[in-house]
């Protein structure tokens, strides 16, 4: 089994719809990211979270929210699509010290119509 | 502003030779270089770096870090059709990872 998981693995949607991505892990790691891949703009970060008390903001959080609702599920919505969103999302989660590697989940792909 | 360049944008090669990828980086708290393969979906990491000219080798790939000069290169000898990736790099200065744009090579049978 995966051990970061993202759901749903695609997605179309339309313009002003609230959509929600879900990312498990089974890891055990603290820390949780969501990013966004957009081609020639590499992996950018949205949201971070080091526990379910601690959520701070990334590069790009506009147009987004997050829940840490455990150590192992953290949730990225947005709460009106618009199609600049559309994107490859990615989880990752790390262990311990901020610098240490990333490891991601399988991503999702969001078209926003 | 932390910046993370990578170069060349992208590279096309025969199986067997041997490649260069670069990744330049202006931080303002260095702590480690990150190297990352991305294939058809997820990166997948590669190597950390955090001290100057201690080369990391895995196979056929290695990578070396000069903070001096604010660079890291990933080597890759005697490539292979499987070794047809996006390389990332990325920095985290802080709590935040900075990635660069990638470098996508393609290697030709």
């Amino acid at each position: 089994d995966a051990d970061v998981t993202q759901t749903p693995r695609n997605r179309i949607t339309k313009t002003g719809k609230r959509i929600m991505l879900e990312c498990s892990q089974t890891k055990g790691h603290d820390r949780m990211y969501w990013y966004r891949q957009d081609p020639g703009l590499g992996l950018r970060l949205i949201y971070y979270s080091f526990d379910v008390k601690d959520i701070n903001k990334g590069e790009i959080s506009d147009g987004y929210s997050v829940s840490r609702q455990a150590q192992a599920k953290f949730s990225l919505s947005l709460e009106s699509a618009i199609p600049n969103q559309t994107a490859l999302y990615f989880c990752a989660t790390s262990p311990g010290l901020a610098f240490n590697e990333q490891f991601f989940g399988p991503g999702t792909r969001l078209t926003v119509l | 502003e932390d910046k993370v360049v990578q170069s060349p944008l992208s590279l096309v090669v025969h199986e067997g030779d041997t490649v260069t990828l670069n990744c330049s980086y202006e931080v303002t708290n260095f702590r480690s270089l990150l190297w990352y393969k991305q294939e058809k979906k997820a990166p997948t990491f590669l190597f950390m770096l955090t001290s100057s000219g201690i080369e990391k080798k895995s196979g056929r790939l290695s990578s070396i870090l000069d903070k001096k000069e604010l660079f890291s290169i990933l080597n890759i000898t005697a490539t292979q059709t499987g070794d047809s990736a996006v390389y990332l790099c990325a920095v985290p200065p802080g709590n935040q990872f900075y990635f660069g744009t990638g470098t996508s090579l393609t290697v030709i049978p």
